[in-house]
């Protein structure tokens, strides 16, 4: 899978937009942009996925340059709730027995 | 999303002794799944993954007879630490795919915290 960077740290006040960005500049024709978070003492918590198009759900919206190089995660209006690591994982959609490996993220901290 | 447990939340033990740590699968069949290691400020490590009637495949320094995993079943799979010791205070997390997940997602479980005394 393509290694992706992430600022260590970010902070976001309470109601406004968080963008969390994400680099992938070797990122391969089949692999996906993954995003999910983890909220202090609990497991991973899925968010959204894509290929190449932007996507969008009811958690947040997730916009992937043309390129592909990078991608940006965005929170539209951020709660404390909110307050997490978040991670951005590249890989294949089918990929068998294959697990997500989990790099260091980023710490987003929402502020009232 | 499909849903997956762990039991229990917590665990306190002393050392020398054993701790059974149980992952189960609520609403869908578990083909696969994988247990993760976290130290405090530390990203999840992947000790080890293992399809269901098969033996576990473990990660370059994970010690298998320490770790002992069984998937028994296609909701149950079990993790025992034997012979615990303070350094394995960790918070572990199991992760379950379902052959029948049309995004091929991993479903987390809350994960158990352990301390070693």
């Amino acid at each position: 899978d393509a290694k992706t960077t992430q600022p260590p740290s970010m902070d976001c006040a309470e109601g406004r937009a968080a963008n969390l960005p994400c680099n992938h500049s070797t990122i391969s024709g089949n692999e996906y942009v993954y995003w999910y978070r983890q909220i202090h003492s609990q497991g991973p918590q899925y968010i959204i996925h894509g290929l190449k198009n932007n996507e969008t759900n009811e958690m947040a919206s997730l916009i992937i340059t043309e390129d592909r190089k990078s991608s940006t995660l965005i929170l539209p209006h951020a709660t404390l709730r909110d307050t997490a690591v978040y991670y951005c994982i590249v890989r294949v959609f089918y990929s068998g027995n294959t697990p997500l490996v989990f790099g260091k993220g980023t710490r987003l901290s929402v502020i009232a | 999303g499909a849903v997956v447990s762990q039991h229990p939340s917590r665990v306190i033990c002393k050392s020398g002794t054993s701790v059974k740590i149980e992952c189960r699968s609520l609403d869908f069949q578990a083909t696969t799944m994988f247990w993760y290691r976290q130290f405090p400020k530390q990203s999840l490590m992947l000790m080890a993954t293992s399809n269901e009637g098969s033996k576990a495949t473990y990660e370059q320094g994970v010690e298998k007879d320490k770790f002992l995993i069984n998937h028994a079943s296609l909701t149950l799979s079990t993790l025992t630490v034997t012979s615990a010791h303070p350094e394995d205070s960790s918070f572990y997390i199991c992760s379950a795919r379902g052959g029948r997940s049309s995004y091929n997602e991993q479903f987390f479980g809350p994960g158990t915290r352990l301390t070693v005394l």
